[in-house]
C-alpha cells in the first residue's frame, strides 16, 4: 500500500514564529487532506488539497502531487495551534481509503 | 455548516460487553467510513460503506466487528465483545463520492474496556 511520511515528528516553537510541515508520499494519489487534532482527541479538517494551493488564514497548503510531497505553513504561531497535524492520502490506484501518516507533533509555548 | 455528528463521546465498558457506537454522518453523503486511532499511534482506517453493504474492510476488521445502516441517518459499529485492545478513539466519516472528494470526520468516540 502507499506509504506516508511526515516530518519532523516533533517541533516545538516559540509564539508568532513560523513553521513548515512536510508530508512525503509515496504514490500517486486522488486525495490528499490536512487534519489537527486537538488535545481532546477530535480530528478538525484544516485542508483538501490533492493539488495547488490554498490559504485560511494564517494556514496554507501546496501539494505537488507530481513530485509527492504536500506542505503546511502555519505563521505567527499561537498556543491554541499546539496538537498533532497529520497528513491523509488516498491512492488513485486503489481502494478508497484515506492512509494516514504518523503526524507532527507540534507545541507552541507561550 | 453540515457536520458528521457521533455519539457516545466516551464510553467506557468492561471486557467481554458489546458496544454501538453511533454516528450520523452528512444528510446528503452516500459513502460512509470508520476509522480508529489507539493512543499515541496513527489513525487507521476499519471500513466503508456504500449502498447498504461494506465495500472495503481492512484486516483489522474481523468478526468481532460490524457495521449498519439501521435507518436513513444513523451509521452504527457493532464491537461484539470488547477486549483490552479495542480501547481507542473510532471516528465517522462520510463524503458525497466514492473515491474522490473530501471526507467529512465526526469528533470522535472514546472508547475504554476495562
Amino acid at each position: 500500500g502507499i506509504q506516508v511520511e511526515q516530518s519532523p515528528p516533533d517541533l516545538i516553537l516559540q509564539e508568532g514564529a513560523n513553521s513548515t510541515l512536510r508530508c512525503n508520499f509515496s504514490d500517486s494519489v486522488n486525495n490528499l487532506q490536512w487534519f489537527h487534532q486537538n488535545p481532546w482527541g477530535q480530528l478538525i479538517n484544516l485542508f483538501y488539497i490533492p493539488s495547488g494551493t490554498k490559504q485560511n488564514g494564517r494556514l496554507s497548503a501546496t501539494t505537488v502531487a507530481t513530485e509527492r510531497y504536500s506542505l503546511l505553513y502555519i505563521s505567527s504561531s499561537q498556543t491554541t495551534d499546539s496538537g498533532v497535524y497529520f497528513c491523509a492520502v488516498e491512492e488513485e490506484t486503489s481502494g478508497s481509503r484515506l492512509t494516514f501518516g504518523e503526524g507532527t507533533q507540534l507545541t507552541v509555548n507561550p | 455548516e453540515p457536520e458528521v455528528t457521533q455519539t457516545p463521546s466516551h464510553q467506557v465498558t468492561q471486557m467481554g460487553q458489546e458496544v454501538i457506537l453511533r454516528c450520523v454522518p452528512i444528510s446528503n453523503h452516500l459513502y460512509f467510513y470508520w476509522y480508529r486511532q489507539i493512543l499515541g499511534q496513527k489513525v487507521e482506517f476499519l471500513v466503508s460503506f456504500y449502498n447498504n453493504e461494506i465495500s472495503e474492510k481492512s484486516e483489522i476488521f474481523d468478526d468481532q466487528f460490524s457495521v449498519e445502516r439501521p435507518d436513513g441517518s444513523n451509521f452504527t459499529l457493532k464491537i461484539r465483545s470488547t477486549k483490552l485492545e479495542d480501547s481507542a478513539m473510532y471516528f465517522c466519516a462520510s463524503r458525497l463520492q466514492g473515491r474522490t472528494g473530501e471526507l467529512f470526520f465526526g469528533e470522535g468516540s472514546r472508547l475504554t474496556v476495562l
